[in-house]
């Protein structure tokens, strides 16, 4: 049981390129969200699937993509970076329904534009 | 204004010590209260959840939460070296899937042996 994985762990981008952050969790949880943390800004969310096949906007959705490939699987696309897209992003995933459920963060991806 | 401040700290302390770390909030909407810790370089994993006011204890931590005063603390008993870390305040109006979970921007606590 790994939890939740993301690939790469780091990642240096060029203005303009475009790459795809990828994020699976093994737990059969109904929700999946991507976060992204900045120094003094805590964690912002981006964008978050409720369950499979829906995904809805967060507080910081501009410049970014999402798929919600199957239940597993989460992605999270950068189509042209810009350098205020540096950042660390944080995968995350909960069973979702009840008062006592918990959100379970990825290990995170480190990303910097140049 | 952020809907949720926090310190960032850092907070120096020696071992041994009780830390208290808190955080205020505007939303009075606001009934789930969590605290994650954050090891350098990994992901926040959940400390504490507390719903509406009241205390939660659990080991060397307590939560408290004083809705009255949109103020909410946690305290950490005979704080270790291990405890070193960020810890975030989280709070969310509610526990669907949907309901945004608004974070603290994080203290950065330090135990000196």
């Amino acid at each position: 049981n790994a939890g939740v994985t993301q690939t790469p762990k780091f990642q240096v981008l060029k203005t303009g390129q475009s790459m795809t952050l990828q994020c699976a969790q093994d737990m059969n949880h109904n929700s999946m969200y991507w976060y992204r943390q900045d120094p003094g800004m805590g964690l912002r969310l981006i964008y978050y699937s409720a369950s499979e096949g829906t995904t809805d906007k967060g507080e910081v959705p501009n410049g970014y993509n999402v798929s919600r490939l199957n239940k597993r699987e989460f992605s999270l696309r950068l189509e042209s970076a810009a350098p205020s897209q540096t950042s660390v992003y944080f995968c995350a995933s909960i069973r979702a329904g009840t008062s006592t459920d918990t959100q379970y963060f990825g290990p995170g991806t480190r990303l910097t534009v140049l | 204004q952020k809907e949720v401040e926090q310190d960032p700290g850092p907070l120096s302390v020696p071992e041994g010590a009780i830390v208290s770390l808190n955080c205020t909030y505007s939303n009075s909407a606001f009934q789930y209260f969590m605290w994650y810790r954050q090891y350098s370089r990994k992901g926040p994993e959940l400390l504490m959840y507390t719903y509406s006011s009241g205390n939660k204890e659990d080991g060397r931590f307590t939560a408290q939460v004083d809705k009255s005063s949109k103020y909410i603390s946690l305290f950490i008993r005979d704080s270790q070296p291990s405890d070193s870390a960020t810890y975030l305040c989280a709070m969310s109006a509610g526990y669907s899937s949907a309901s945004k979970i608004i974070f603290g921007s994080g203290t950065r606590l330090s135990i000196r042996p």
